[in-house]
């Protein structure tokens, strides 16, 4: 089974940072990786696909970039709507989540 | 628009079964693999199953297989999941999921509201 880790598991940061999450993969999947972000009492929202592509009406200030095991999400400037907590998910075999970023207010 | 609705869910004693079901619209349902997602209160997503369009491939996680079991009725664009021998490991939300390609290697971009299951006695 592939296991994806996430670090950090909670971010404390102010508006305006630039924000970076790391997720690694226990073997290359190659661009098969996801990016969601949840917020309290919601489903995920799909943010990034194919480890770089961002979806339809996502902001700008997410990004995302890597390749076989090591995948950064950016957000350049992190605005008071994305305090949340953030997934990474790869597809290339089965399915797994990280464990999950909290961005919190710092 | 596109759409999926969780329902089914509730309070089952432990060992108990359970069957979720989630109505799909706005989309080719019969044309789309769909999965079965989970999170513990307070914990992260896991995934639980697929199910090809045809209904003919199912995968499940290690922590589901044989006791659960997915299904789908394309004649009434509606998925199933059949949950039996619950313990309290299985209390979550639940969450129908699929893809606008409807292909399985691709990153999940419908989601329903979930539906919540508590495994109590």
């Amino acid at each position: 089974d592939i296991q994806m880790t996430q670090s950090p598991s909670t971010l404390s940061a102010s508006v305006g940072d630039r924000v970076t999450i790391t997720c690694r993969a226990s073997q290359s999947i190659s661009s098969w990786l996801a990016w969601y972000q949840q917020k309290p009492g919601k489903a995920p929202k799909l943010l990034i696909s194919k480890a770089s592509s961002l979806e339809s009406g996502v902001p700008s200030r997410f990004s995302g970039s890597g390749s076989g095991t090591e995948f950064t999400l950016t957000i350049s400037s992190l605005q008071p709507d994305d305090f949340a907590t953030y997934y990474c998910q790869q597809y290339n075999t089965y399915w797994t989540f990280g464990q999950g970023t909290k961005v919190e207010i710092k | 628009q596109v759409q999926v609705v969780e329902s089914g869910g509730g309070v089952v004693q432990p060992g108990r079964s359970l069957r979720l079901s989630c109505a799909a619209s706005g989309f080719t349902f019969s044309t789309h693999a769909m999965h079965w997602v989970r999170q513990a209160p307070g914990k992260g997503l896991e995934w639980v199953t697929l199910i090809s369009y045809d209904g003919i491939n199912k995968y499940y996680a290690d922590s589901v297989r044989g006791r659960f079991t997915i299904s789908r009725d394309n004649s009434k664009n509606t998925l199933y999941l059949q949950m039996n021998s619950l313990g309290a490991e299985d209390t979550a939300v639940y969450y129908c999921a699929s893809t606008d390609s409807g292909s399985y290697r691709d990153a999940f971009d419908i989601w329903g509201q979930g539906t919540m299951v508590t495994v109590s006695s």
